[in-house]
């Protein structure tokens, strides 16, 4: 059973500051790996994609790293602004229809 | 234009009662989701439709039916609703089952059960 795991829970930093959220799971096998960002009362927004043959994707700010075989994932987030500040949830797909499974999440607040 | 679309956002009702949300999606994908996220923020998938037939249908009570009319729409029926079925209900989509392509999520229903 695929198990993903995000730690810390929350995260506060100085606006500014380049930043690492970590993801890590417990199957290898899986099809892809999804960032997603959640605002409070809001729905989830894809950040990045990586497929399971990709080493990293980037997006703007956003570069997103993926280990299969040590089974970790990594956000970076350089610069961090206070609109950053939301929940961030790392995905993962497996079995014959790409089940997503998801972490609990990193709560993140960048102060001004 | 809305992606991924549920209505409706908020549902407050009580116990015993059934209720649907309904979900759309204008992406022309194949596949579609029904996640709950309970209090502690922990989402986790129920279902799973492709092309209108159920893919996924993970340990979730009976009471719980989802309906696909077609492949743009994927609906949640609830029965003999419970307190512990308070949780935000989020539906979701992708262009199919494959692993190549990302979910888009709707905006969630917020499910209150007094």
């Amino acid at each position: 059973k695929q198990e993903v795991t995000q730690i810390p829970a929350a995260l506060s930093v100085p606006e500014g500051e380049n930043l690492v959220l970590n993801c890590s799971f417990t199957d290898s096998a899986i099809y892809n790996l999804q960032w997603f960002r959640q605002d409070p009362g809001k729905g989830l927004t894809s950040l990045l994609l990586i497929q399971s043959s990709q080493r990293e994707q980037t997006s703007g700010r956003l570069n997103a790293s993926l280990d299969k075989s040590s089974g970790r994932s990594t956000l970076y987030i350089a610069a961090s602004q206070p609109g950053d500040s939301a929940t961030y949830l790392c995905a993962v797909a497996t079995g014959a229809n790409s089940k997503l499974t998801f972490g609990k999440g990193i709560t993140l607040s960048v102060r001004p | 234009d809305t992606a991924v679309s549920q209505t409706p956002k908020y549902l407050v009702t009580q116990m015993g009662n059934d209720k649907s949300i309904k979900c759309e999606q204008n992406l022309g994908h194949d596949t579609m989701y029904w996640y709950k996220q309970d209090s502690k923020k922990f989402l986790k998938i129920m279902f799973s439709y492709n092309n209108k037939e159920l893919i996924i249908n993970e340990t979730v009570p009976n009471r719980f039916s989802p309906k696909s009319p077609d492949k743009a729409h994927l609906n949640l029926h609830i029965n003999s609703l419970e307190l512990g079925d308070s949780a935000v209900y989020f539906c979701a989509s992708s262009r199919t089952t494959s692993g190549n392509y990302e979910q888009y999520f709707g905006p969630g229903t917020r499910l209150t059960v007094t």
